[in-house]
């Protein structure tokens, strides 16, 4: 079975400033996807970014990269120039390529404060 | 515009009563579709898979009877909570996979907030 841990509950940052959000996950798979969601108060779930676990290569969205290491099984998300908007709860999930159910973490609640 | 859209977003129901969540594909066909529950300020669990034209299939710990789940057509999907307790209110939310050959993408749909009282 797969696993997801985010070991931080809560992140807090000032706006422009970078922040990092860690993840680990486990699996037995070779070929999957990573993802990061963005939940704010709304509830609306927002994907920031996703990872093919077969390129090496970190993806990449404007302000929203991640460091993906896989024979660490880390995914981790940093947010540069942190805006108030970030201000969210972010999960880290997993998906086999087979394409089943995406497995969440417990969530990160990220404040943002000016 | 929504890609995935669930209804109603918000519902009251006695308790001792169903009430029926619908999760809708807009934009493509959807043989998957996934229902979740959140509780407040935690993480998203799986309930169930929901598979076109067959059975659901159900998480541990997930009472099937109580929870039923239709998928009927490749658009729809519905969640019906049976004899619904105080216990049962939450988040509930679907997400639906786009097919391979769109990306396999998973779109979420805007969630039902359901109180039983």
């Amino acid at each position: 079975a797969q696993t997801v841990t985010q070991s931080q509950p809560e992140m807090s940052v000032q706006e422009a400033e970078t922040v990092t959000l860690s993840c680990t996950y486990d699996t037995s798979e070779s070929n999957y996807y990573l993802f990061w969601y963005k939940q704010p108060p709304s509830r609306q779930m927002i994907l920031v970014i996703r990872q093919e676990a077969y390129k090496q290569q970190n993806a990449t969205e404007n302000r929203f990269s991640v460091n993906f290491q896989k024979a660490a099984k880390s995914f981790s998300l940093k947010i540069s120039d942190s805006q108030l908007g970030d201000t969210a709860m972010y999960f880290c999930a997993f998906m086999k390529k087979t394409g089943t159910a995406l497995i969440f973490g417990k969530g990160t609640t990220l404040s943002v404060s000016s | 515009g929504a890609v995935v859209s669930q209804h109603p977003s918000r519902v009251i129901c006695k308790s001792g009563t169903s009430v029926k969540i619908e999760c809708r594909s807009l934009d493509f066909q959807a043989t998957t579709m996934f229902w979740y529950r959140q509780f407040p300020k935690q993480s998203l669990m799986l309930m169930a898979t929901s598979n076109e034209g067959s059975k659901a299939t159900y998480e541990q710990g997930v009472e099937k009877d109580k929870f039923l789940i239709n998928h009927a057509s490749l658009t729809l999907s519905t969640l019906t909570v049976t004899s619904a307790h105080p216990e049962d209110s939450s988040f509930y939310i679907c997400s639906a996979r786009a097919p391979r050959d769109s990306g396999n993408t998973i779109y979420f749909g805007e969630g039902s907030w359901l109180t039983v009282v």
